[in-house]
């Protein structure tokens, strides 16, 4: 059964400061690994999708890399801004086609 | 071109009583899939409708329970309402072409509330 764990849950930060938010996954026969962003009491915005062959993606600030192997994945975010505040979720969409989603970690980032 | 769209956005009941909630997908996404999100389970699958056909379910009872309309839109039922169904549910809507590169795009959720 596939698992899926965010360390650390909660991360506080100040502003312009370079972060990394991290996820594992138990089992590594996955399509693919997507990043999503929670807003608190909202939906969830993807952010980016790295596909089972490739090792990273990167949007903007944003780069997320993926370790099958070792069932990993890093969303590395640069230079933050208090903008930057919300829940990070990770998913991945297993090869019985189910999303399943990582517990989260809570972002803050103060001025 | 708009978002997934659900209705209602709120939504306080009580035991016993049995609720439906609907979902409008992206135009052209015919895949709809349903999440049920709580404080102390997270975001749990329920299931995943495509051209009308529930395509994978997860460990939900029957109690919970979806349909598919020929125009994409997807409405959720749950029946007899318990206290721990109270949760933010949300459904996602994707073109599900192919699933290594399939992306899911969220609604804002309906809040269900059960007194």
């Amino acid at each position: 059964k596939q698992e899926v764990t965010q360390i650390p849950a909660a991360l506080s930060v100040p502003e312009g400061e370079n972060l990394v938010l991290n996820c594992s996954f138990t089992d590594s026969a996955i399509y693919n690994l997507q990043w999503f962003r929670q807003d608190p009491g909202k939906g969830l915005t993807s952010l980016l999708l790295i596909q089972s062959s490739q090792r990273e993606q990167t949007s903007g600030r944003l780069n997320a890399s993926l370790d099958k192997s070792s069932g990993r994945s890093t969303l590395y975010i640069a230079a933050s801004q208090p903008g930057d505040s919300a829940t990070y979720l990770c998913a991945v969409r297993t090869n019985t086609d189910k999303l399943i989603f990582g517990t989260g970690t809570r972002l803050q980032v103060f001025p | 071109k708009a978002g997934v769209t659900q209705t209602p956005r709120y939504l306080i009941k009580t035991r016993g009583q049995q609720v439906t909630l609907s979902c409008s997908p992206i135009s052209g996404h015919r895949s709809v899939s349903w999440y049920q999100q709580t404080p102390g389970q997270g975001l749990q699958f329920l299931f995943e409708y495509f051209s009308e056909t529930q395509r994978n379910k997860g460990n939900f009872p029957g109690r919970f329970s979806g349909r598919q309309f020929s125009n994409s839109r997807s409405e959720m039922n749950v029946s007899t309402l318990e206290l721990g169904d109270s949760a933010l549910y949300l459904c996602a809507s994707s073109v599900r072409t192919d699933l290594t590169t399939d992306t899911q795009y969220f609604g804002p959720g309906t809040r269900l509330t059960v007194l």
